[in-house]
């Protein structure tokens, strides 16, 4: 599987859009681009994937550069409840593969 | 709304007793993972099922860690003896097959070794 890159930490006012980049420059054809987040203490909860188009769900929405070598979650109006670590995994047939995660602040 | 169940939610146990977890996945989802995640760290892969076969158990520390999912259906995690080591949130996700599809995961168990 690709690596992948976060920031290891960001902030966002709460109501603002939250952008959370990823960088996956190795990424093969057949990878898909996975979001997940954890809140504290709790289990990992799946937010959105998308091979090479703009995915949006009720979620979020996910933006893959045209060249797939990085990608964008973006939480549109960001509330106190989305404090939270959020990962970007790049997967094909494999289990997914945690990194260390963005940890987003969201600040009231 | 489906969900992965996991029991117990917290479990306090003594070194060298055994412990184990159980997991009961969104129904009609043919894989199953088990995780371990050390505190600040991303969860790590210990064994991973499809249907009742095991596909994938190279991170399972077997010595002490035994899996099994008999039916295709719940599957239990075992670690008999415990060591302060194996202090860790365990999580067990589903997916309703193995590729390209997301996986579901419970809400873990909280597990401490005195």
């Amino acid at each position: 599987d690709a690596k992948t890159t976060q920031p290891t930490s960001m902030d966002c006012a709460e109501g603002r859009a939250a952008n959370l980049p990823c960088n996956h420059s190795t990424i093969s054809g057949n990878e898909y681009v996975y979001w997940y987040r954890q809140i504290h203490s709790q289990g990992p909860q799946y937010i959105i994937h998308g091979l090479k188009n703009n995915e949006t769900n009720e979620m979020a929405s996910l933006i893959i550069t045209e060249d797939r070598k990085s990608s964008t979650l973006i939480l549109p109006h960001a509330t106190l409840r989305d404090t939270a670590v959020y990962y970007c995994i790049a997967r094909a047939n494999t289990p997914l593969v945690f990194g260390k995660g963005t940890r987003l602040s969201v600040i009231a | 709304e489906a969900e992965v169940a996991q029991s117990p939610r917290y479990k306090i146990t003594e070194k060298s007793q055994a412990v184990a977890f159980w997991c009961d996945p969104i129904s009609g989802h043919a894989t199953l993972y088990w995780y371990r995640q050390i505190l600040g760290q991303g969860p790590e892969l210990l064994v991973q099922f499809q249907d009742e076969s095991v596909v994938d158990d190279s991170q399972l520390p077997k010595d002490r860690f035994s899996a099994e999912r008999l039916k295709g259906v719940d599957s239990t995690l075992k670690i008999q003896p415990a060591e302060l080591g194996d202090s860790a949130m365990y999580l067990c996700a589903s997916s309703l097959r193995f590729m390209n599809t997301e996986a579901f995961f419970g809400q873990g168990t909280r597990l401490t070794v005195v």
